[in-house]
This record gives structure tokens, sequence and C-alpha cells, in this order.
């Protein structure tokens, strides 16, 4: 069964830095998806990036990237020039090819200091 | 487009009380799902659909039933409530294939006292 490992529980960031969640994951599988959501106070769940396994190159959305190393089953998340509203909290997920279902890691808080 | 939509937002119910969480979706989404997200623990998968008539279990299933008779909706029921299923209920639904965004409905607080 695939697993997904978030080992910061919490993280901090002050406005205008860059800050990086990490996220490692465990699959005997070779083609699926990852995953980032962000859930901010108001819980609704929003899709900040995804990376398809087969694609080498990394996956960017605006201020956000992430690190997709493929043999380490690694897949962090790169915040550039945080804003205040980007606290929240960051769930890693892996959906697999072959059954549809989402996997989420257990979650980073990211704080914001002004 | 209404999206996801779930109702209740929020529950209180006495040990033993049954009830059914509702979740509807106008995307024509093949695939549905309920999760349920604790502190500390993430969002766990309760049970999924890939259609109308099929749905399977997910991680954690025990204590809850559902049925998929229509694509659109997809409600979740707690047959005897237990302070165990104390949590915040969150359905998703998407087009199948694992590349597709899940949206996610804006979840249900369920307290059982």
């Amino acid at each position: 069964a695939q697993t997904v490992t978030q080992s910061q529980p919490e993280m901090s960031v002050q406005e205008a830095e860059t800050v990086t969640l990490s996220c490692t994951y465990d699959t005997s599988e070779s083609d699926y998806y990852l995953f980032w959501y962000k859930q901010p106070p108001s819980r609704q769940m929003i899709l900040v990036i995804r990376q398809e396994a087969y694609k080498q190159q990394n996956a960017t959305e605006n201020r956000f990237s992430v690190n997709f190393q493929k043999a380490a089953k690694s897949f962090s998340l790169k915040i550039s020039d945080s804003q205040l509203g980007d606290a929240a909290m960051y769930f890693c997920a892996y959906r697999s090819r072959n059954t549809d279902k989402l996997i989420f890691g257990t979650g980073t808080r990211l704080q914001v200091f002004p | 487009n209404a999206g996801v939509t779930q109702t209740p937002k929020f529950q209180v119910l006495k040990t033993g009380q049954s009830m059914t969480l509702q979740c509807a979706q106008d995307m024509n989404h093949e695939y549905m799902s309920w999760y349920r997200q604790d502190p500390g623990m993430g969002l766990r998968l309760i049970h999924y659909s890939v259609g109308a008539g099929i749905t399977d279990q997910g991680e954690v299933p025990n204590g809850y039933n559902v049925s998929r008779s229509t694509t659109e909706d997809f409600p979740l029921r707690l047959l005897s409530a237990a302070p165990s299923q104390t949590s915040v209920y969150f359905c998703a639904s998407s087009y199948t294939g694992p590349g597709g965004e899940q949206y996610f409905g804006p979840g249900t607080r369920l307290t059982v006292t």
C-alpha cells in the first residue's frame, strides 16, 4: 500500500522569504500523480500544484514550485516570496493511476510572520 | 456551477443516533469520495465511488455506509454514531483518471456526544 509522509508538523517563514515543505512517499508503482493541497482556516481544500510521475520537469505555478525526485520518492513544495495569505495547512497527496484513490499525508501547518 | 455541496455544515449527535451527510456535485464527475479529517492525521478515505451503482471501501470504512444511485449524489450514512466518529467530513469529486483534480466540498463538522 502507498503511504505519504510529511515530517514537519509546523513550519514558519517571514513575509517575502522562501520556505520549503517536505514530503516523501512510498510506492511500488511507476506511474502516478502527486499533489499539494492548501487548507486555510476556512477549511476549504484548494489545489496548489500537481506533478505527473512521468514528467521530468518540475511543476511550477507562479510562486509555488516543486522539487520532484522520483528515485528518492521525494516531493517538496517551495513557496517563494511568502505572503500572509499563504498561512495554512498544506497537505501532500498521492494518486495512483490504477485506483483513483487519493492518499494524504498528515499535513504541515505553515505560519507566515510579517 | 455550484461545484461540490455538502449539508449540513455542522451537526451534533448523541451516541447511537443515525444520520446522513449529503453530498452533491453538478460537474458530471464519475469519481466521488468521502474523507474524514482528524487533528494530526490528515484526510483519510472512508468510501469512494467510480460511478453510479459502484462503491468501494477506503481506509476507514467501519461505521459508515454509502450508496450511489445517481451521478450527482453520494450520501454518507452513520448507522449508530459513536464519539470516535467526531470529525470533519469532506466530500470530493473528480473525473476518473489520476491526473484529475479532486474538487472538495466545504466540509461538515460532526460532534458525537
